[in-house]
């Protein structure tokens, strides 16, 4: 069954502090890993796109990482500010003969950033 | 910046009333996505739809759904006969090309729908 882990499941960090969430995933045949930013209320916003042969990838001050041989993730944010409070969902694409229609989405990780 | 429009912010509607969440994808897409994320839950695929026709559904779309695209640039979702369960966020997305490994799906900001 295709699937997508992430851990932590939230937190909480001092503004200006690194932090780096993960994901693992079960999803064959494997087409890309996507992250995705979903601040409250709103549609998700895509951070990074990934395919199977690149390793990290950078967007700013996120840095996401795959390791396509053990199936994980991670995706990196350097000196936080406050509006990076929000949920960081890790979506996987699975593709089919070429396709890439169907998104298998993780649960998010809920990332407050305090003053 | 090109963006995915989504009409109502906020439905609320009661059991058994039919509901049209309406989109306007980002102009030059061609492919066209309903997703769902009931409160706490994962974002769920409902539908794509490409070339005015269903071009893949989940188990979750059937007959009390459908799909419209009316006059080339509303993309619609019905939703008939609402039920409690049906409560959820609904997203649209769109993007340019579907075959491609990194195409990007660009989503709207989401209907909250409300079913009493």
């Amino acid at each position: 069954k295709n699937q997508v882990e992430q851990s932590p499941q939230s937190l909480i960090i001092l503004e200006g502090k690194n932090c780096t969430l993960q994901c693992n995933y079960t999803v064959s045949p494997f087409s890309n890993l996507r992250w995705y930013k979903q601040d409250t209320g709103r549609g998700p916003v895509s951070l990074t796109i990934m395919t199977f042969s690149e390793n990290t990838k950078s967007n700013g001050r996120y840095t996401a990482t795959l390791d396509a041989d053990t199936k994980q993730s991670s995706l990196h944010i350097t000196a936080s500010q406050l509006s990076d409070s929000a949920s960081y969902i890790c979506v996987v694409s699975a593709s089919n003969a070429g396709n890439n229609r169907k998104l298998i989405w993780g649960l998010g990780t809920s990332l407050a950033v305090n003053p | 910046e090109p963006e995915v429009t989504q009409t109502p912010s906020h439905q609320v509607t009661q059991m058994g009333q039919e509901v049209i969440l309406r989109c306007v994808p980002i102009s030059n897409h061609l492919y066209f996505y309903w997703y769902r994320q009931i409160l706490g839950q994962k974002v769920e695929f409902l539908v794509s739809f490409y070339n005015n026709e269903i071009s893949e559904k989940s188990e979750i779309f059937d007959d009390q759904f459908s799909v419209e695209r009316p006059d080339g640039s509303n993309f619609t979702l019905k939703i008939r006969s609402t039920k409690l369960e049906d409560s959820a966020m609904y997203f649209c997305a769109s993007s340019a090309r579907s075959g491609q490994p990194n195409t990007e799906a660009f989503f709207g900001q989401g209907t909250r729908l409300t079913v009493v």
